[in-house]
C-alpha cells in the first residue's frame, strides 16, 4: 500500500526559483529517500536520509526529515529546465524487509 | 555504482499471449528484488517481493497466475505477464537489494514498457 503522501502534486516555476516538495508518511521508518523520474524513464536515486538525521545536503538538493510530524521535503535551489521531472519520496519502514512504499510524486515542470 | 538491467526496454504483444521481463543486477547479487508497476503519472505500486530460492510474496490484489516471478539465482528475476490484456500495459520496474534489512540499498532497472494490443 502507498503511504507517503506528496504535496504538491504539480508544481510549475520558473527557471532559477526554487522549488520545495513535501512528503509525509504513517509508520516508523529507518529511512526516506528521494527519487527522480524523467518522463518514461526508470528511477534515479537522490539521497537517502536516516530517521536519526534531521538535513542533508547535496548539491542543490536539501532535504529534511521531522520523525515527530512524519514527515519530510525536498528543496532544489535556483533550480534548472532540466530538473523538470516527477519526484518520489520512498519510505524503509521498520521490519519490511528493504522493501520501499512510494508516495504518489510530485511533478516538476521548471519553465526557462 | 549497483547497476540493475531490465530487458526488453519496451514489448508490444498481443492480447492472450505471455511476455518475460528480465531483470539482472550486473555486478552484484542481490538478495532481494522488487517488482513494481506504474501507471502514466502515477506512482510505483509494488507488485511483489521476491527473495533467491523462495516464492514470490504478492502485494494484496496482485495476481499470483497472472504475474508470475521466477527468482532463480542471485542475480537473476523474471516477471511474466501470462495471458496479457490490454489492461496489464503499463510500465513494469524491478529494483534489487544486495543488504540485510534496514540497509536501504535499492538499485532500480531502468523500466520496461509494456503495450498489450
Amino acid at each position: 500500500s502507498q503511504q507517503g503522501e506528496e504535496d504538491p502534486q504539480a508544481l510549475s516555476i520558473q527557471e532559477g526559483e526554487n522549488a520545495t516538495m513535501n512528503c509525509s508518511y504513517k509508520t516508523s521508518i529507518n529511512n526516506l529517500q528521494w527519487y527522480r523520474q524523467n518522463s518514461g524513464r526508470g528511477l534515479v536515486h537522490l539521497i537517502l536520509i536516516r530517521s536519526n538525521e534531521r538535513e542533508k545536503h547535496s548539491g542543490r538538493l536539501r532535504v529534511t526529515l521531522d520523525t515527530s510530524k512524519k514527515s519530510s521535503s525536498l528543496l532544489i535551489t535556483a533550480s534548472r529546465a532540466a530538473d523538470t521531472a516527477s519526484y518520489f519520496c520512498a519510505t524503509d519502514a521498520h521490519n519490511a524487509g528493504n522493501m520501499l512504499t512510494f508516495g504518489g510524486g510530485t511533478r516538476l515542470m521548471v519553465k526557462p | 555504482g549497483a547497476v540493475v538491467s531490465q530487458h526488453p526496454s519496451r514489448v508490444i504483444c498481443k492480447s492472450g499471449t505471455s511476455v518475460k521481463i528480465e531483470c539482472r543486477s550486473l555486478d552484484f547479487q542481490a538478495t532481494t528484488m522488487f517488482w513494481y508497476r506504474q501507471f502514466p503519472k502515477k506512482s510505483l505500486m509494488l507488485m511483489a517481493t521476491s527473495n533467491e530460492g523462495s516464492k514470490a510474496t504478492y502485494e494484496q490484489g496482485v495476481e499470483k497466475d497472472k504475474f508470475l516471478i521466477n527468482h532463480a539465482s542471485l542475480t537473476l528475476s523474471t516477471l511474466t505477464v501470462t495471458s496479457a490484456h490490454p489492461e496489464d500495459s503499463s510500465f513494469y520496474i524491478c529494483s534489487a537489494s544486495p543488504g540485510t534489512s534496514g540497509s536501504g540499498e535499492q538499485y532500480f532497472g531502468p523500466g520496461t514498457r509494456l503495450t498489450v494490443t
